[in-house]
C-alpha cells in the first residue's frame, strides 16, 4: 500500500495568516492526489483533485500543487471557517489511502 | 442540493453484527459508484468499500474483506454495509460517500458512529 505522510501533524494560527501543509507519497503517484476538509458532527468537504484543481464552490483562497512524491495545499488567508483537519488522499493505486490529518485551530 | 444521510450505528459487542444505511438525495444516485469511509482518532481516515452503479462490483480494503458486505438499492437510493464478526478496532465514525470511481470522494453524509465494545 502506498503511504501517505502529512506534516505538520497539527499547527495553531490566526485569522489572515498564510497555513501551508506538506503530503508526501512513499512512491510516485503522478497527480493522483485529493485533499479534504473534516470538522466534527460534519460532512467532510471535498476540496480539491488531480492535486490543483479546485472542487466546485472552493474559495481561491485554497491552493493545491505538487506532482510525484511530494505536496502541499495552502490557505492564503485564513479565515475562521477554515479550522479543521485536513487529509490528503492518493487514487494512483488500489487501495486508496489517507494522510494522518493535519490540524489547524486557532492560536 | 446532494444529501447523505446515514443510520444505524451504534454500541456492539466484539463478534456481532450492525448494518449500515445511507439514504442519498438530490442526485442521479443510480449513476455514480458509492463508497464507505471511516475515520477514527487514531488511525484517521480509511477507505472501506466501494460499489459499482449495478451491484454487480465491489472492492473492499483487505482488512474488512470477508467480514463486510458493500450492497445497494438504486430503487430505494439507498447504500448499506453489513458488517460482520465486528472488531474492538473496527469503532470509527463512518461515511457514506460519492465516489468517482476509483478517484476521490466528491460528496460525504455527516457519518454515524459504531462503536464495539464489551
Amino acid at each position: 500500500d502506498i503511504q501517505m505522510t502529512q506534516s505538520p501533524s497539527a499547527l495553531s494560527a490566526s485569522v489572515g495568516d498564510r497555513v501551508t501543509i506538506t503530503c508526501r507519497a512513499s512512491q510516485n503517484i503522478n497527480t493522483w492526489l485529493a485533499w479534504y476538509q473534516l470538522k466534527p458532527g460534519k460532512a467532510p468537504k471535498f476540496l480539491i483533485y488531480k492535486a490543483s484543481t479546485l472542487a466546485n464552490g472552493v474559495p481561491t483562497r485554497f491552493s493545491g500543487s505538487g506532482s510525484g512524491t511530494e505536496f502541499t495545499l495552502s490557505i492564503t488567508s485564513l479565515e475562521p471557517d477554515d479550522f479543521g483537519t485536513y487529509y490528503c488522499q492518493q487514487y494512483n493505486s488500489h487501495p486508496r489511502t489517507f494522510g494522518q490529518g493535519t490540524t489547524v485551530d486557532i492560536k | 442540493e446532494v444529501q447523505l444521510l446515514e443510520s444505524g450505528g451504534g454500541l456492539v459487542q466484539p463478534g456481532g453484527s450492525l448494518r449500515l444505511s445511507c439514504e442519498a438525495s438530490g442526485f442521479d444516485f443510480s449513476g455514480y459508484w458509492m463508497a464507505w469511509l471511516r475515520h477514527t482518532p487514531g488511525k484517521g481516515l480509511e477507505w472501506v468499500a466501494t460499489v459499482r452503479q449495478d451491484d454487480r462490483e465491489k472492492f473492499y480494503v483487505d482488512f474488512v474483506e470477508g467480514r463486510f458486505t458493500v450492497s445497494r438499492d438504486n430503487a430505494k437510493n439507498s447504500l448499506f454495509l453489513q458488517m460482520n464478526s465486528l472488531r474492538v478496532e473496527d469503532t470509527a465514525v463512518y461515511y457514506c460517500a460519492v465516489d468517482r470511481g476509483r478517484s476521490h470522494f466528491d460528496n460525504w453524509g455527516r457519518g454515524v458512529r459504531v462503536t464495539v465494545s464489551s
